[in-house]
């Protein structure tokens, strides 16, 4: 089946730094989803993105869809404590109907 | 966007015994799907949960282990039947307003089997 591949897998950054991460496919996609899941919460949406190009932003995190369709990334920049969790991407095929596929998660770790 | 309830939000089962999720939104969604999260992992999906009708299981799951229910567009159960060690995780219940339409979670359950 689909896989998507998320990097890093895990992250250790200072208070302040700028932070990236990005997901590739196997397959183009037509939706692109960013989400945080803090311990013992589900996952929050952050960013969702529809069309290739698309660059969009939410406060201090910027994400975009790739022109390939392949491919996102997720910029978080100032990083505050409050970053700290768990990043998914996720992606929806064209041909997977309603289905998603997520991809492993960066954890993101800010020493204040 | 919509909210999500879960209910329990944590649990500790004995083997061999049976939990039943419930799920309630706060509006009408078309689409509604159940994940697992195993410990440090990513999110699987278990099946679409389809209103009126039998859930659409991903391959690795079956009825029988993981029924679900979706009497209407707000509502949905999934039961971990004769529960094992292996089914220690997190269930996640989301929805979503169409195909191509956002996501969204509720705040899981915590599943620990002994």
């Amino acid at each position: 089946g689909q896989q998507l591949n998320q990097s890093p897998q895990s992250m250790f950054i200072q208070e302040g730094e700028d932070v990236s991460m990005n997901c590739t496919s196997s397959s183009i996609f037509n939706t692109w989803l960013w989400y945080k899941q803090d311990p013992g919460e589900g996952p929050v949406l952050l960013i969702a993105l529809y069309k290739a190009g698309e660059l969009t932003s939410n406060g201090r995190l910027t994400a975009q869809f790739g022109i390939t369709r392949k491919d996102s990334f997720l910029n978080i920049s100032a990083s505050i404590p409050s970053d700290v969790g768990i990043y998914f991407c996720a992606g929806q095929e064209e041909t997977s109907g309603s289905r998603l596929t997520f991809g492993e998660g960066t954890q993101l770790t800010v020493n204040p | 966007s919509a909210v999500i309830s879960q209910k329990p939000s944590r649990d500790i089962c004995q083997r061999g015994t049976s939990l039943t999720i419930q799920c309630q939104v706060d509006s009408q969604v078309t689409m509604m799907f159940w994940y697992r999260q195993q410990p440090g992992q990513s999110l699987t999906l278990i099946a679409t949960a389809n209103q009126g009708s039998e859930a659409t299981y991903e391959s690795g799951f079956v009825i029988d282990k993981f029924p679900i229910s979706r009497p209407n567009l707000t509502f949905s159960t999934l039961t971990v039947s004769n529960m094992s060690p292996e089914d220690s995780s997190i269930y996640l219940c989301s929805g979503r307003q169409g195909w191509n339409e956002k996501l969204f979670f509720g705040s899981g359950t915590q599943l620990s089997v002994l």
